[in-house]
């Protein structure tokens, strides 16, 4: 079992500019979801993809968007970031949609200047 | 008012005490995370429930669906457990979470 792992740890970015973080899920799980967590505030749920299908999405902007591939990677891309778009951003894969443990990588912090 | 809230939002101990922290929603759920969160941002996943109640060693938790309430309970708390705990519900394919609470265990 590898774990759930991130990249990059850390990135600076302009606003305006685009970017992709990436994950990699454990070894069959058909499940990841990603989060967006501002300092000193709990994770939002940004969506989730189930099989390569986004299967659930929380109150983001269309400027959020994802993709799963069949190797148990996934990305999350903002365009047009903003200064509101600093904070750590979390995947967490699981076997399945429902009644699944979740298990996080350590995440991604995102500084927007 | 937010759909998870959970209490209380700090909480400092002495070594060896028993812990409570609460969490409380108001959306029909399809199961409960009770999470860990270290500094640097880490976060382990301790507990996913839908019904009952769950022990891993000095760990407890419970839910209440009619209730709409669960608890995390730690035994005999020990400065480790010092972290942020979130709970976290599922909710049509939306989790929702807690602002989480706060605990400092002091030796």
């Amino acid at each position: 079992e590898t774990g759930v792992t991130q990249s990059p740890t850390h990135l600076i970015k302009t606003r305006g500019q685009q970017v992709t973080l990436r994950c990699s899920s454990q070894s069959g799980h058909n499940t990841v979801s990603w989060y967006q967590q501002a300092l000193g505030q709990g994770p939002q749920f940004i969506f989730q993809y189930y099989r390569e299908e986004e299967n659930g999405r929380g109150n983001f902007p269309p400027r959020f968007s994802g993709l799963q591939f069949p190797n148990y990677s996934s990305e999350l891309n903002v365009n047009a970031l903003e200064l509101d778009d600093s904070a750590l951003y979390l995947c967490a894969s699981s076997l399945d949609i429902y009644n699944s443990p979740l298990h996080f990588g350590n995440g991604t912090r995102l500084t927007v200047t | 008012k937010n759909e998870v809230e959970q209490s209380p939002q700090n909480l400092t101990a002495q070594e060896g005490e028993f812990i409570t922290i609460n969490c409380s929603y108001s959306v029909g759920i399809s199961a409960l995370h009770w999470l860990q969160q270290h500094p640097g941002g880490g976060i382990v996943s301790l507990f996913m429930l839908s019904s009952g109640k769950k022990k891993h060693g000095r760990l407890i938790a419970t839910i209440n669906i009619q209730e709409k309430h669960s608890s995390l309970h730690i035994t005999a708390s020990h400065p480790r457990d010092s972290a942020v705990y979130i709970c976290a519900v599922l909710n049509n394919n939306d989790m929702r979470f807690g602002a989480g609470t706060r605990l400092t265990v002091k030796p």
